[in-house]
Formats: structure tokens, C-alpha cells, sequence
């Protein structure tokens, strides 16, 4: 079965700082890799995602991941944190069975704290 | 577009007690899948539908189980409640493309806690 860790349970930020999330996976085969953030009080969002191309992807709010085939790995970056990123941060990864079946599995999550 | 919806938000239950819990997909949007959240598992998959049908199924007892109607709203049922059901249950809904690479939105959750 597929799994997902986080490498970091809980990290605190002061704002302006530079943010790296680490997130492996352990599959073999053909993945689609998501980062999801859950503010505080609302409900998932997707931050950005990877199905093929270029292994650098951008999504919202300045965050950025690259995917890392020879690591399994799908990293989250953002130069400069503000304290509007505090939040708790979900790698997910869904196999990718081209038959069209979604099953996310995820990290445990990382909780974001950026302070002011 | 309007987003997932889930009814209702909170609900409070004994044990031994079934709940039944509501999700309406975005407009569009075929496929619904169902999520366990909790501090100490994390987000665990449940299961997943399209047209009707299930597709794929979570670990999880055979007291958990769904269906998902002509309109592709779905819903989730429980029975025999358990302390150990208290969580938050997440629906999440995508378009669904032939290749199964799209994206899943997830809403707001209805916080399920058993007494």
C-alpha cells in the first residue's frame, strides 16, 4: 500500500523566513501529487498540484513544489512566509491507475506557525 | 460555482446509534469520495463513487458504508456507533477526466462526535 510522510510535525516561522515542507511517498509507478493547506476554522484547499511535465509547479499565494522522481519526493517552498500562511499543510498523493479512481492518501500533515 | 456542500455540519450521537451524513457535489462533478479526519490518524481514505457505483473502498469495517444517487449527490452512513467514529467526515467531489488525473474539492466536513 501507498504511504505519505511529512517530515515535520510542527514548525514555527518568523515571517519573511523561507519555508521548505518535505514529503515523500512510496510508490513505484505513476503518481499525481497534490499540497493541500486547511486554514484555521475552514476546509481543505488545493495549494497546487503535479500530473506530468514540468516537475516545477506553481500554485496560489506564492507557494511552489518540486517533484523529485529518483526521491520520491514532492517538496513545498516559499521564499518569504507571512503570517497569513499559518495553517496546517497536506501532501497527498493519488495513484495514478488511468482508469479514472480517486484515492488520496496522506501525511500526517504539517502545522505552519508564522509569527509576526 | 457553488462548492461541496455537507449537511449537516455538527452532529452529536450515542453509541450504538446510526447517523447518516449528506454531501452535494459541485455542479458537474461526478465522482464523490468520502474522508475520515482525526489528530491521531490523520485523513484516511473511505470510499469512492461514480455514476452510482463504488469504485474504490478504504480500510475501514463494513459499518461505514455509502451510495450515491442519479444526481451524483451521495451520502455516507454509519451504523453502531463507535467513540472511536468521532471525527471530522470530509466529501470531496471531482469532474472526472478519462485519464483520472483531475483534482478533488473537498468541503466543509460535518464534525460527527460520539458519546
Amino acid at each position: 500500500a501507498q504511504s505519505v510522510s511529512q517530515h515535520n510535525h510542527h514548525v514555527i516561522l518568523s515571517e519573511a523566513a523561507s519555508l521548505e515542507l518535505g514529503c515523500n511517498y512510496s510508490y513505484g509507478g505513476t503518481v499525481n501529487l497534490f499540497w493541500y493547506v486547511q486554514y484555521p476554522g475552514q476546509h481543505l484547499q488545493l495549494l497546487l498540484k503535479y500530473f506530468s511535465g514540468d516537475p516545477l509547479v506553481k500554485g496560489i499565494k506564492g507557494f511552489e513544489a518540486e517533484f523529485i522522481k529518483s526521491k520520491f519526493s514532492f517538496n513545498l517552498r516559499k521564499p518569504s512566509v507571512q503570517w497569513s500562511d499559518t495553517a496546517e499543510y497536506f501532501c497527498a498523493v493519488n495513484r495514478n491507475s488511468g482508469a479514472g479512481s480517486y484515492q488520496l492518501t496522506f501525511g500526517k500533515g504539517t502545522k505552519l506557525s508564522v509569527i509576526p | 460555482k457553488a462548492g461541496v456542500t455537507q449537511t449537516p455540519r455538527y452532529l452529536i450521537k450515542t453509541r450504538g446509534q446510526q447517523v447518516t451524513l449528506s454531501c452535494s457535489p459541485i455542479s458537474g462533478h461526478r465522482s464523490v469520495s468520502w474522508y475520515q479526519q482525526t489528530p491521531g490518524q490523520g485523513l484516511q481514505f473511505l470510499f469512492e463513487y461514480f455514476s452510482e457505483t463504488q469504485r474504490n473502498k478504504g480500510n475501514f469495517p463494513g459499518r461505514f458504508s455509502g451510495r450515491q444517487f442519479s444526481n451524483s449527490r451521495s451520502e455516507m452512513n454509519v451504523s453502531t456507533l463507535e467513540l472511536g467514529d468521532s471525527a471530522l467526515y470530509l466529501c470531496a467531489s471531482s469532474p472526472v477526466d478519462s485519464l483520472g488525473t483531475d483534482t478533488q474539492y473537498f468541503g466543509p466536513g460535518t464534525r460527527l462526535t460520539v458519546l
